[in-house]
């Protein structure tokens, strides 16, 4: 199972570029990356997903370096709103067609100042 | 489409009493998953069924079982509850390629 470690808490202020970065030095060959978004009393929500190299999409982009042992979420221009919790998650798909163990790290605790 | 659809929401029970949590989804998806979210800490994981007919235990399975019913349904039970049970638990599912959808939770107190 691929352990995930991020820093515990970043904080930053609106109008700045926040990057947060997971380490995942045992990845499979068949694991993705994906990063979540958790407001409190709230489900975790889909942030970005990868496999490989980087993705974007319409809130944030994700930068993963050819041997994938880590990833980096950047964030561009953060408001208020994005004060949550954000974790990576590594897993994949096995050959059954289910996917395997998705374990959470501890997750990083963003505070967005004004 | 109501998604990941958990209940109860919100349970208060005594120590020993057991109770059974209850996941339905309507995505078609294969796997299936049980969360703990204790305050202020991090999920962890639980149970999840890869597929249907299929369970394996997770992080912390103990004081815990689970029953895949069908494709849509994977219920959590808890046969003799402790407070130390007491938590938020979230259900999710997934399709492709490992993107969780989650449940709103379900909100357990044990006394």
């Amino acid at each position: 199972l691929a352990k995930t470690t991020q820093p515990i808490s970043m904080d930053s202020y609106e109008g700045q570029e926040v990057n947060i970065t997971c380490s995942h030095n045992n990845i499979a060959t068949n694991d993705y990356i994906t990063w979540y978004q958790q407001f409190p009393s709230q489900g975790p929500r889909f942030i970005i997903q990868g496999y490989k190299t980087k993705v974007t999409n319409e809130v944030a982009s994700l930068f993963i370096p050819a041997d994938r042992k880590s990833s980096t979420l950047s964030l561009p221009r953060v408001s208020l709103s994005d004060t949550a919790v954000y974790y990576c998650l590594v897993g994949g798909l096995m050959f059954s067609g289910g996917y395997n163990k998705l374990i959470f790290g501890a997750g990083t605790r963003l505070a967005v100042h004004p | 489409n109501a998604g990941v659809t958990q209940t109860p929401k919100f349970q208060v029970l005594k120590t020993g009493q057991s109770m059974t949590l209850q996941c339905a989804q309507d995505m078609n998806h294969n796997s299936m998953y049980w969360y703990r979210q204790d305050p202020g800490m991090g999920l962890r994981l639980i149970y999840y069924s890869a597929s249907e007919g299929t369970t394996d235990k997770g992080e912390v399975p103990n004081g815990y079982n689970v029953s895949r019913l069908n494709k849509r349904e994977f219920s959590l039970r808890l046969e003799s509850a402790a407070p130390s049970q007491t938590s938020v638990y979230f259900c999710a599912t997934t399709v492709g390629s490992g993107e969780l959808f989650f449940g709103e939770g379900s909100r357990l107190t044990v006394l």
